[in-house]
């Protein structure tokens, strides 16, 4: 079955720094990762998505990079924020294409 | 607000009673999924339907759980004679057209069972 990993579950880093924040995969490439933000007590919010055949696609402070070879996606804020400060979650479909499996989410502070 | 509502927001009830919820898609939006979130996790699926249809169910869904989605718009998630191991979150999400690339989420329905 399709499984998820992120590389952690906690990241603290200063306002102003980049994050990076790690998503690896199982088995075959999906067509495409997905990145959403979630808030305490709220639902996932979609963020990006990024196909099997993009290496890197960009939305304001975010980037997001797919690897095939490593398995591995990479998701990027630049100048970060308090404000960024979220649970984020990759996802992928799942073997059959028809709903999404998500990862455990890696929790982000920004510190000020 | 056009976006995917639940209710109730928070359920407290009582291990063995039953318990419903509901989801209101985006209207246009054909498909709705329910998740499961418990804390540290990401979303775990549950069950999704393509209008009125129930498509897909995970082996998480046990016998104790049904889901509805009558006229191909609300959906009801029903847990029968409740678990401790059923408190989480239940998310419910939507989206348009059968090659979905991104879920629209409601913000849930925190249910605790004592």
């Amino acid at each position: 079955s399709q499984k998820i990993e992120q590389n952690s579950e906690a990241l603290n880093i200063q306002e102003g720094k980049t994050a990076t924040l790690t998503c690896n995969y199982t088995n075959y490439s999906p067509a495409y990762l997905q990145w959403y933000r979630q808030d305490p007590g709220r639902g996932p919010v979609f963020l990006l998505l990024i196909r099997e055949n993009e290496k890197e696609k960009r939305k304001e402070r975010l980037k997001v990079t797919f690897d095939t070879t490593l398995k591995q996606s990479l998701f990027h804020i630049t100048a970060s924020q308090p404000a960024d400060s979220a649970t984020y979650l990759c996802a992928r479909l799942d073997n059959y294409g028809q709903n999404f499996v998500f990862g455990p989410g890696t929790r982000l502070s920004v510190l000020p | 607000d056009t976006g995917v509502s639940q209710d109730p927001r928070h359920k407290i009830t009582k291990r063995g009673q039953n318990v419903t919820f509901r989801c209101d898609p985006i209207s246009e939006h054909n498909r709705l999924y329910w998740y499961r979130q418990t804390l540290g996790q990401g979303p775990e699926f549950l069950t999704y339907f393509q209008n009125e249809a129930q498509l897909e169910k995970s082996r998480l869904l046990s016998d104790r759980f049904s889901a509805e989605r009558p006229k191909g718009s609300f959906s009801t998630l029903e847990i029968q004679r409740t678990e401790q191991g059923d408190s989480a979150m239940y998310l419910c999400a939507s989206s348009l057209g059968s090659r979905a690339e991104k879920l629209f989420f409601g913000s849930g329905t925190q249910l605790s069972v004592l």
